[in-house]
């Protein structure tokens, strides 16, 4: 799987948009995109996953970029609930290989 | 209910004993998998199943083992349990094409003592 990093904490105001970057700058044609968060101690919560067009769903937006080297995962209004470590995971679809989660993004929204 | 059921939410055993931590999902996936969380770090990946007949070692399977008893069901055992296994444990499922993500259970909080 390619390597991803990410900031390793971000502060968000509540009602704004929370940008979320990810660099994934060696990844591979077939791989795709997902992005996963974990509020404290609870299992980790799948968001969104892309391959190279832009993807959105009840929870959030990914925007890819056309070389598809880096992804932005956009919550639209964060609210305190949406405070959370955000994963950026590369992989093939349906791979042999598991999901392994590296060190995330600490998103803290404030009121 | 929880599509994926982990048991007991919490536990604390003492060094040499043998404990199972439980895992049940009604995701009717084949996949499943459990992972280890240690403070303030991502998680690894301890062992996992593809179906009922095949099981598979992780990148920290040393000091467990698991059993695959159904579709439904995936066990993790320590034989003889040790402090540094004290961690947060995550079963999570996953469909075969992956198209639906992972699916994580609560987690089951080990503390050895």
């Amino acid at each position: 799987d390619a390597k991803t990093t990410q900031p390793t904490s971000m502060d968000c105001a509540e009602g704004r948009a929370a940008n979320l970057p990810c660099n994934h700058s060696t990844i591979s044609g077939n791989e795709y995109v997902y992005w996963y968060r974990q509020i404290h101690s609870q299992g980790p919560q799948y968001i969104i996953h892309g391959l190279k067009n832009n993807e959105t769903n009840e929870m959030a937006s990914l925007i890819i970029t056309e070389d598809r080297k880096s992804s932005t995962l956009i919550l639209p209004h964060a609210t305190l609930r949406d405070t959370a470590v955000y994963y950026c995971i590369v992989r093939v679809l349906n791979a042999g290989n598991m999901l392994t989660f590296g060190g995330g993004t600490r998103l803290m929204v404030k009121p | 209910d929880a599509d994926v059921t982990q048991t007991p939410r919490n536990r604390i055993t003492k060094t040499g004993k043998r404990i199972m931590l439980e895992c049940s999902q009604t995701k009717g996936h084949d996949r499943m998998y459990w992972y280890r969380q240690d403070p303030g770090l991502g998680l690894r990946l301890i062992y996992y199943s593809f179906d009922v007949k095949d099981i598979n070692k992780g990148e920290i399977s040393d000091g467990y083992s698991v059993s695959r008893q159904a579709q439904a069901k995936f066990s993790l055992s320590l034989e003889s349990a040790i402090p540094n296994q004290t961690a947060l444990y995550f079963c999570a499922t996953s469909d075969l094409g992956g198209t639906e993500g992972y699916t994580f259970g609560s987690g089951t909080r080990l503390t050895v003592v």
